[in-house]
């Protein structure tokens, strides 16, 4: 079944204590995407990668790093978490430019909460 | 720069009822356009798009027509089911850049038997 997985799908931590969501695609995207969902403002995204190894800056970036080593995986690290970083996130994926539309898959989400 | 509008929430309707939520948007380009559904507990799916001008996508009897011209992309559905209660996001996503999909606020949808 072509899909988009994170784990942990709960996580409660406390302030400055690294985590790491993890986000792996099973469809060969060559794009992937991190977002944060928040009330009243929709979804924001945070980080994209177009491929291994290139990875780049979207919205709300400050706080959070990513890495794209493999093609199916794409990593979101919280070195130092706040609880302003409290929300709920969604990795998604998508095949790269000259596909139709750009449709993004999403994970099932990670609600995160830092205490 | 590029957003999207779509009404507030949240939208109450009796089983079988009509269901419009508007959505409008602002694009320094020609975006594609999209509806997204989030059920309780769940992540984003697709619900449909429209990549062009006058394009209608639809799928579980939810339609929505591509308006360059109102640049307007609004859900409707003849009638209504419980099932159908979830939130709503329209996005639109420009196919050049960074390619991230800008997203409304959500609408709410709240379907009563």
């Amino acid at each position: 079944e072509a899909q988009v997985t994170q784990n942990p799908r709960y996580l409660i931590t406390v302030t400055g204590k690294k985590l790491t969501v993890t986000c792996s695609q099973n469809m060969n995207h060559e794009y992937m995407s991190w977002y944060r969902q928040d009330p009243g403002l929709g979804l924001r995204q945070i980080y994209y990668s177009m491929n291994v190894e290139v990875t780049d800056k979207g919205d709300v970036p400050e706080g959070y790093k990513v890495s794209r080593k493999e093609k199916r995986n794409f990593p979101l690290i919280l070195e130092s978490p706040s609880p302003n970083q409290t929300s709920l996130y969604f990795c998604a994926s998508s095949f790269p430019s000259g596909r139709s539309s750009y449709e993004q898959y999403f994970g099932p989400g990670t609600r995160l909460t830092v205490t | 720069g590029d957003s999207v509008t779509q009404m507030e929430g949240p939208v109450t309707l009796s089983e079988e009822a009509f269901l419009t939520i508007n959505c409008t948007y602002t694009a320094t380009g020609y975006p594609s356009l999209f509806w997204y559904v989030q059920y309780p507990g769940e992540g984003l799916q697709l619900l449909l798009k429209a990549t062009k001008a006058d394009d209608k996508g639809s799928n579980k009897g939810f339609e929505a027509t591509y308006r360059k011209e109102t640049t307007s992309f609004h859900l409707e559905k003849g009638s209504v089911q419980v099932s159908d209660s979830a939130v709503y996001f329209c996005a639109l996503i420009l196919l050049t850049g960074r390619r991230a999909l800008t997203f409304g606020s959500g609408t709410r949808l709240q379907v009563q038997p």
